[in-house]
């Protein structure tokens, strides 16, 4: 039972350039979220999805888009990298609003 | 979006001394209430949580209180220890199409 994996562990990209990170659970969850993590600012919420082809934005959602076209996996993408954007990127999943939450490992992004 | 405060941000405890995070929430339909452990380079793992027909859970030597009148929701670590050093973030969620919100966290620092 692999939980949630996240796909690439490690980035760098230049400026402008683009990239999708990928993320899988195999526990059947109905809500999945993309976060980014920086010193200082806690667990920013990008995106979400409460079920398959569904989306929402969450408090930090420029410059990113995802997708949710299967239930195991939410995807999120960098369409322009920036600066700004170098971050550690982490995906969760949950059965639903009110449950236990279930990390990946984590994406370090370096953008330079 | 951040419905959920955390305080203090950073915490010094001697060994063998207890470690009190405290959290306010504002939003009365929030029902589930988790605390979250995260060492460096880690994802974040459940460490305890409690639901609102409760004033307390203890696991071992983590206990959360819970006030409902005041919303407010604290992580009590008893006889602390240099393993317990990590980030600690509480979060709240509640049932409906909405995420689970996480506070900022709080780097807690056991020393010897």
């Amino acid at each position: 039972n692999a939980g949630v994996t996240q796909t690439p562990k490690f980035r760098v990209l230049k400026t402008g350039q683009s990239m999708t990170l990928l993320c899988a659970q195999d526990m059947n969850h109905e809500y999945m979220y993309w976060y980014r993590q920086d010193p200082g600012m806690g667990l920013r919420l990008i995106h979400y999805s409460v079920g398959e082809g569904t989306t929402a934005k969450g408090e930090v959602p420029d410059g990113y888009n995802v997708s949710r076209l299967k239930k195991q996996n939410f995807l999120l993408g960098l369409e322009s990298a920036a600066p700004s954007q170098t971050s550690v990127y982490f995906c969760a999943s949950t059965p639903r609003g009110n449950t236990e939450a279930f990390f990946g490992q984590g994406t370090r992004l370096t953008v330079v | 979006q951040q419905q959920v405060k955390q305080s203090p941000q950073s915490l010094i405890v001697q060994k063998g001394g207890i470690s009190i995070i405290n959290c306010a929430y504002e939003n009365t339909a929030f029902d589930y209430f988790p605390w979250y452990q995260q060492f460096p380079g880690k994802g974040p793992a459940l460490l305890i949580a409690i639901r609102p027909d409760v004033s307390e859970k203890k696991e071992g030597r983590f206990t959360i209180s819970f006030n409902k009148s005041a919303k407010q929701f604290s992580l009590h670590i008893m006889d602390s220890q240099p393993g317990d050093s990590a980030t600690y973030f509480c979060a709240a969620g509640s049932s409906g199409n909405t995420p689970l919100v996480f506070g900022k966290g709080t780097r807690l620092s056991v020393i010897a």
